[in-house]
């Protein structure tokens, strides 16, 4: 596609609940990131992927939290068991590859968890 | 783990004005740095990319520099316009993959 996409834009769960966030990158990208945005915070890294491995997951807050990308094109994130301070806009980027470029950043899944 | 702070948080000028944003890292063994805009509830736009060999960019009324050996970048903005109101993020990567993200300067260009 022309950008990274991501749905949905906004997904309100309560306590407890499973939730995946999906992102579709820019078509022909090979390398994909998630990262975490909370109020007046600037994103913070969870996940890397190249291809279809996890090269990075240094950033995932604990076991709750887990992506896949299967195919290598389309990821999801999931959190399972979901808290109150997950709430937060869940941000994907995709580049190229791995490499020296630069990122492009979906709009964001705005999480809120009542 | 690298840091990366914004100076000012905050800021707000008349149309019209030359500014600047900055940006400073503690790690200086950076690979890149990229500045973003983003607009409230939106996503996150990519401005300029400096590579760790470069000094500095431009585009249009923007230009970043770069200044690895004191960790500093800054983004001037020229002939500043209602339209630029936003936060500005600058971001840094080092030899791994991820970005390291400041908490951002919300400008505010007042008509």
């Amino acid at each position: 596609g022309a950008g990274v996409s991501q749905t949905p834009s906004n997904k309100v769960t309560e306590k407890g609940k499973y939730v995946e966030l999906r992102c579709d990158p820019i078509s022909g990208h090979t390398a994909l990131y998630w990262y975490r945005q909370s109020l007046g915070q600037g994103p913070e890294f969870l996940i890397y992927f190249q291809g279809t491995g996890a090269a990075d997951d240094s950033g995932l807050p604990n076991d709750r939290f887990f992506a896949v990308r299967p195919e290598g094109s389309v990821s999801t994130l999931k959190i399972q068991r979901t808290e109150r301070g997950d709430s937060a806009v869940y941000l994907c980027a995709s580049s190229p590859t791995g490499g020296g470029g630069g990122y492009t950043f979906g709009s964001g899944t705005r999480l809120t968890v009542v | 783990k690298q840091e990366v702070t914004q100076i000012p948080a905050a800021l707000s000028v008349p149309e019209g004005e030359n500014l600047v944003l900055n940006c400073s890292f503690t790690d200086s063994a950076i690979y890149n740095l990229q500045w973003f805009r983003q607009d409230p509830g939106k996503g996150l736009t990519s401005l300029l990319l400096i590579q760790s060999s470069q000094r500095e960019q431009t585009s249009g009324r923007l230009n970043a520099s770069l200044d690895k050996s004191s960790g500093r970048s800054t983004l001037y903005i020229a002939a500043s316009q209602p339209g630029d109101s936003a936060t500005y993020l600058c971001a840094v990567r080092r030899a791994g993959n991820q970005f390291y993200f400041g908490t951002g300067t919300s400008l505010t260009v007042i008509p």
